[in-house]
């Protein structure tokens, strides 16, 4: 079936640090999601994204939707103790389920 | 608005029992849907309803069934419970239209 490769796997950072992360796939998709799971919790989304090129913001999170419609990106500025949790992308052509990807687990240190 | 209510939060079977996860959303979305979240592996969806009446398989639908019992409600049902079925159990919801989904807090079950 479809994938999804999500990198890094994990990152480990310190408090106040940026951090990046993408979601590529050889398929186009017509819409990115971006959720993130803390321990014990179901996946909350974030960011939804639905054009090719479409940045979206919300607080100190920015995702992007790849021009060529096969990725994605989000990022996180000044980082905070409170953004440890797995991030996962989604995406979704037409006519088919949510396909996601496998998680970026993200720690910071403060 | 509770969203996405999932229940049990946490169940043991042995090998071979039967159960029934419960789902309700007071979203007032057409869809739901059934994910299993395994280490390592994402969330992977067993099936889905886009609509009250319909179900279909997803990914990995083998030893399960589903119910969508109204609009509100969508149960999964293992019948013959093994241990590959150990995993976390979610939920989620849809508008269908954009394909937004919100999910429940899981269900965490192992089998022995």
């Amino acid at each position: 079936g479809q994938q999804l490769n999500q990198s890094p796997q994990s990152m480990f950072i310190q408090e106040g640090e940026d951090v990046s992360m993408n979601c590529t796939s050889s398929s186009i998709f017509n819409t990115w999601l971006w959720y993130k799971q803390e321990p014990g919790e179901g996946p909350v989304l974030l960011i939804a994204l639905y054009k090719a090129g479409e940045l979206t913001s919300n607080g100190r999170l920015t995702a992007q939707f790849g021009i060529t419609r096969k990725d994605s990106f989000l990022n996180i500025s000044a980082s905070i103790p409170s953004d440890v949790g797995i991030y996962f992308c989604a995406g979704l052509q037409a006519g088919t389920a949510l396909i996601f990807g496998k998680g970026t687990t993200l720690s910071v240190s403060s | 608005n509770a969203g996405v209510t999932q229940t049990p939060k946490f169940q043991v079977l042995k090998t071979g029992q039967s159960m029934t996860l419960q789902c309700a959303q007071d979203m007032n979305h057409n869809s739901m849907y059934w994910y299993r979240q395994d280490p390592g592996m994402g969330l992977r969806l067993i099936y889905y309803s886009a609509s009250e009446g319909t179900t279909d398989k997803g990914e990995v639908p083998n030893g399960y069934n589903v119910s969508r019992l109204n609009k509100r409600e969508f149960s999964l049902r293992l019948e013959s419970a093994a241990p590959s079925q150990t995993s976390v159990y979610f939920c989620a919801t849809g508008t269908g239209v954009r394909n937004e989904q919100f999910f429940g807090p899981g269900t965490r079950l192992t089998v022995l």
